[in-house]
């Protein structure tokens, strides 16, 4: 029944190490989103998948890498975790490019220690 | 993209309509207007977009002034589960949102 779904819901780690969250939709879109949420609730982008595609990537570090294995999902794995990669991490999904109704996962908390 | 203004909270009797203003005085001609709530500890929820026509879906209704400057989301029977940080964003279609959120109104549902 989830639309989007993401795992894992908290992820606690030290830093150095390399994570990944996974994000999966069943809506049938074709186009996904990572974004990041800080303490102040600033939710930002860092990726967008179209079919599988590369269409956006801010300003994020190397360390963070996406990887679209068909439409349906969209995982994000991090190397050499720092302090400050702690934060929300939302996977989103749409329609096509052009839509801006998107749909959130439910998040993966993500603390460095 | 527009700069938008909302209230930093309000309150709602259950059962009553909730409405929530917000103005964007900036917007341009492609601008749509946007809506999203998040709810504690959950990822942003949709709720309605439009560009210059009121709109209803199941979940609400976005009235938006003739200027265009300034629309009212209704949630037309609040109700507890309705408790969240509601979000207006203006932007135009397509690309996805760069940077969102942050401020938006705290609406708190009182039983």
């Amino acid at each position: 029944d989830t639309a989007v779904s993401q795992t894992p819901k908290y992820l606690v780690t030290q830093m150095g190490n390399d994570k990944s969250i996974k994000c999966e939709q069943n809506l049938g879109h074709d186009t996904m989103y990572w974004y990041k949420q800080d303490s102040k609730k600033f939710l930002k982008i860092m990726f967008s998948y179209n079919n599988k595609e590369l269409i956006i990537n801010e300003t994020v570090p190397n360390r963070f890498s996406p990887k679209s294995p068909d439409k349906a999902h969209l995982n994000l794995h991090i190397n050499s975790l720092e302090l400050g990669d702690s934060a929300v991490y939302f996977c989103a999904s749409s329609r096509g490019t052009r839509s801006n109704e998107q749909y959130f996962g439910p998040g993966t908390r993500l603390t460095v220690t | 993209d527009a700069k938008t203004t909302q209230p930093p909270s309000m309150d709602c009797a259950e059962g009553r309509a909730a409405n929530l203003p917000c103005n964007h005085s900036t917007i341009s001609g492609n601008e749509y207007v946007y809506w999203y709530r998040q709810i504690h500890s959950q990822g942003p929820q949709y709720i309605i977009h439009g560009l210059k026509n009121n709109e209803t879906n199941e979940m609400a209704s976005l009235i938006i002034t003739e200027d265009r400057k300034s629309s009212t989301l209704i949630l037309p029977h609040a109700t507890l589960r309705d408790t969240a940080v509601y979000y207006c964003i203006v932007r135009v279609e397509g690309g996805g949102f760069k940077t969102i959120f942050g401020a938006g109104t705290r609406l708190f549902v009182k039983a």
